[in-house]
């Protein structure tokens, strides 16, 4: 079956960890996305990455990082520096651009920092 | 998404009922898709619009985007507990993708 997959589903860190959400797809889609969901404000877009190797800050990337290494992977990175990181967690992925192709999106993650 | 406004934030309709969510934009939209969650979930695509005046439906659910293709509106028709979940509209704007804040729906038995 194809789709895309993140784990884990539930994930509680204490302050000052950094923490990584994996995020696989099996879609062969180029671009993948990382967003981020607080109840009220819909989705805001962290990192995304139209190619292997190559990603672009989103909207609110401060105190996350990625990697795009292989074409199906696209690991995000919550760091110590991220105030406020409790939230939950969505990955996407398209064809190729938005434009013309919808984003599947995975299951999500919800972050919990005690 | 200061890009898209979504109306309302939430609506509350008994089962069996019509409703209507709003999606608007002060710029042209060039691909304007619904999606539907769950609460905790991922999101579901439900359908993309692309040319103004396009209206697209899927069992009881229909889409329109209009004329100027700055506003797309999700008609909901008999509406059923299934149908309830938050909707987001999304839409490209340079290379990515932003969203609605979302409309949150429940519906009553």
């Amino acid at each position: 079956d194809g789709g895309i997959t993140q784990s884990p589903k539930y994930l509680f860190r204490k302050e000052g960890q950094n923490v990584t959400l994996s995020c696989e797809q099996n879609l062969n889609h180029d671009a993948m996305y990382w967003y981020r969901q607080d109840p009220g404000q819909g989705l805001r877009l962290i990192y995304y990455s139209q190619i292997v190797n190559d990603f672009q800050k989103g909207d609110i990337a401060e105190g996350y990082s990625v990697s795009r290494e292989k074409k199906e992977s696209f690991p995000l990175t919550v760091t110590s520096a991220q105030k406020n990181p409790t939230a939950f967690y969505l990955c996407a992925s398209s064809i190729y651009s938005p434009q013309h192709n919808e984003q599947f999106f995975g299951p999500g993650t919800r972050l919990t920092v005690l | 998404s200061q890009e898209l406004e979504q109306s309302p934030q939430s609506l509350i309709v008994q089962e069996g009922k019509n409703l209507t969510i709003n999606c608007t934009s002060s710029k042209t939209l060039y691909g304007l898709y619904w999606y539907k969650q769950k609460y905790g979930e991922g999101l579901i695509f439900l359908m993309m619009l692309q040319k103004g005046g396009e209206e697209k439906s899927h069992e009881k659910i229909t889409a329109k985007l209009d004329e100027k293709k700055q506003q797309s509106s999700l008609h909901i028709t008999a509406s059923q507990p299934s149908h309830a979940g938050i909707y987001l509209c999304g839409a490209a704007f340079n290379n990515d993708m932003r969203f609605g804040a979302g409309t949150r729906l429940t519906v009553k038995p």
